[in-house]
């Protein structure tokens, strides 16, 4: 079965204090691996697609990695407007566009 | 902006009545959409997916007689929850995948409260 674990689950940072999320998941092939933010009453806003292990992307204060059992994303300097949900979606090989989402790790950074 | 549209954004509705909720696409075609449901400190569970012309796909523990897919068009899926009870509160998600993006746009949500 398709698995997405997403830790810590919530994670309180000073303004400047660079810290990363992870992302564990288990799939039965990987077509794409997803980053998402969702502000409260919101829905999903997308960051990132990563592909295959070893690569990188970037956006402003965020990088996100991936390896062939993890993702993890990277926040340098955050602000407190970094604020949300950090969401991780998997979408696995066979055809379909569904993706499979983690809890999330709720963010709160302070000024 | 945005390119997928939920209508409403909330709703409360008593117990035993049929809510309708609404999802386009802007400026795109899409032949598929997801929808998904979320409670609070949960991740988003994928409920069904629609698919224009045919029949919706419901994933497992899903009552497809409780909640009507619609997509009739190719911008246009229309869910009903149906015979709405307590238990059905919820924020309810639609996606959709745009032909050759790599991700999936989604709507803004809609909070169902049944009272």
């Amino acid at each position: 079965e398709d698995q997405v674990t997403q830790s810590p689950e919530a994670l309180r940072l000073q303004e400047g204090e660079s810290s990363s999320l992870n992302c564990s998941y288990t799939v039965s092939g990987l077509r794409g691996l997803f980053w998402y933010r969702q502000d409260p009453g919101k829905g999903p806003e997308f960051l990132f697609t990563l592909y295959s292990a070893g690569e990188e992307k970037e956006k402003e204060r965020l990088k996100a990695t991936l390896t062939k059992k993890e993702s993890f994303l990277h926040i340098t300097a955050p602000k407190p407007e970094d604020s949300a949900t950090y969401l991780c979606a998997v979408q696995p090989q066979g055809g379909s566009e569904k993706l499979v989402f983690g809890k999330g790790t709720k963010l709160t950074v302070n000024p | 902006g945005a390119v997928v549209s939920q209508h409403p954004s909330w709703v409360i509705c008593k117990s035993g009545t049929s809510v309708k909720i609404e999802c386009r696409s802007l400026d795109f075609q899409a032949t598929t959409m997801f929808w998904y449901r979320q409670f609070p400190k949960q991740s988003l569970m994928l409920m069904a997916t629609s698919n224009e012309g045919s029949k919706a796909t419901y994933e497992q523990g899903v009552e497809k007689d409780k909640f009507l897919i619609n997509h009739a068009s190719l911008t246009l899926s229309t869910l009903t929850v149906t015979s709405a009870h307590p238990e059905d509160s919820s924020f309810y998600i639609c996606s959709a995948p745009r032909a050759l993006s790599s991700r999936a746009f989604f709507g803004q949500g809609t909070r169902l409260t049944v009272v």
